[in-house]
C-alpha cells in the first residue's frame, strides 16, 4: 500500500516570498511521485513528476521539487512567490509495479498575500 | 487534444433522484479514473478502467454507485437513487503507462438537496 503525507494544510506566505510545501510518502515498491495545482473551481492541473534520474525536477510556473529517497520526501518548492500562486497544491504517489492509481496527499492551501 | 471532457459541470439535483455523470478521456489513453473530492476526505479514487474494464472498484462507497466504460472513449458514473452526502466533485482522469502523466478534466459539481 502506498500513502502521501502533506504536513501543513495551509501555508500563508508574503508575495516574492520563497516557498516549500512538503510531502512525504510510504510504499513498499518504488513510485512515481507527482504535485498538482487546483485552482479555485477548477481542475487539477500537473505541476511537476519525478520519475527517475535526476532528483531535482523543475516543473511549470518556476516550481521544482527535489526527490529524497533515504528521507521518502518530495518537497515541493518556489523561491519567489506571486499572488497568482495562491491555490491548493496536492502530492501525489503512484506505484511502478502493476497498480495504476494515484494516491493524493490531503492537500497544502497556499495563499500569498500582498 | 481537447483534454478530458466531462459533463455535466454543475448539476443540482434531489434526494432520491438518479444521477448519471459522463466522461470523454483523452484519445489514445487506456487508463480512466473517477475520483470524488471533498472538504471531508479530500481526493478518493473510485474506480479506475484499464481498457475499459473495471480493474479497482474499491473506492467506490456503496451499491448506489456503479460506473461502466461501454467503449474507449466514454464512461459514465451513476449515482441512484442519490443522497446529500453524496454532494461533492467528480473529478474523471485519463492516462497511458505507468509513470505518464494523469491528466484530469474540469470536474462534475453535484449538489443533491
Amino acid at each position: 500500500a502506498q500513502s502521501v503525507t502533506q504536513l501543513d494544510s495551509q501555508v500563508p506566505v508574503f508575495e516574492e516570498a520563497p516557498v516549500e510545501l512538503r510531502c512525504n510518502y510510504s510504499s513498499s515498491v518504488s513510485v512515481y511521485l507527482f504535485w498538482y495545482v487546483q485552482y479555485p473551481n477548477q481542475g487539477l492541473q500537473l505541476l511537476l513528476k519525478y520519475l527517475s534520474g535526476s532528483t531535482l525536477v523543475k516543473g511549470i510556473n518556476g516550481f521544482e521539487a527535489e526527490f529524497n529517497k533515504s528521507q521518502t520526501s518530495f518537497h515541493l518548492r518556489k523561491p519567489s512567490v506571486h499572488i497568482s500562486d495562491t491555490a491548493e497544491y496536492f502530492c501525489a504517489v503512484r506505484s511502478s509495479g502493476s497498480a495504476r492509481q494515484l494516491t493524493f496527499g490531503s492537500g497544502t492551501q497556499l495563499t500569498v498575500l500582498p | 487534444d481537447a483534454g478530458v471532457i466531462q459533463s455535466p459541470r454543475h448539476e443540482v439535483t434531489e434526494m432520491g433522484q438518479e444521477v448519471t455523470l459522463r466522461c470523454k478521456p483523452i484519445s489514445g489513453h487506456d487508463y480512466l479514473f473517477w475520483y470524488r473530492q471533498t472538504m471531508m476526505r479530500g481526493l478518493e479514487l473510485l474506480i479506475y478502467f484499464n481498457n475499459n474494464v473495471p480493474i479497482d472498484d474499491s473506492g467506490m462507497p456503496e451499491d448506489r454507485f456503479s460506473a461502466k466504460m461501454p467503449n474507449a472513449s466514454f464512461s459514465t458514473l451513476k449515482i441512484q437513487p442519490s443522497e446529500p452526502r453524496d454532494s461533492a466533485v467528480y473529478f474523471c482522469a485519463s492516462s497511458t503507462g505507468p509513470g505518464n502523466t494523469i491528466y484530469f478534466g474540469e470536474g462534475s459539481w453535484l449538489t443533491v438537496v
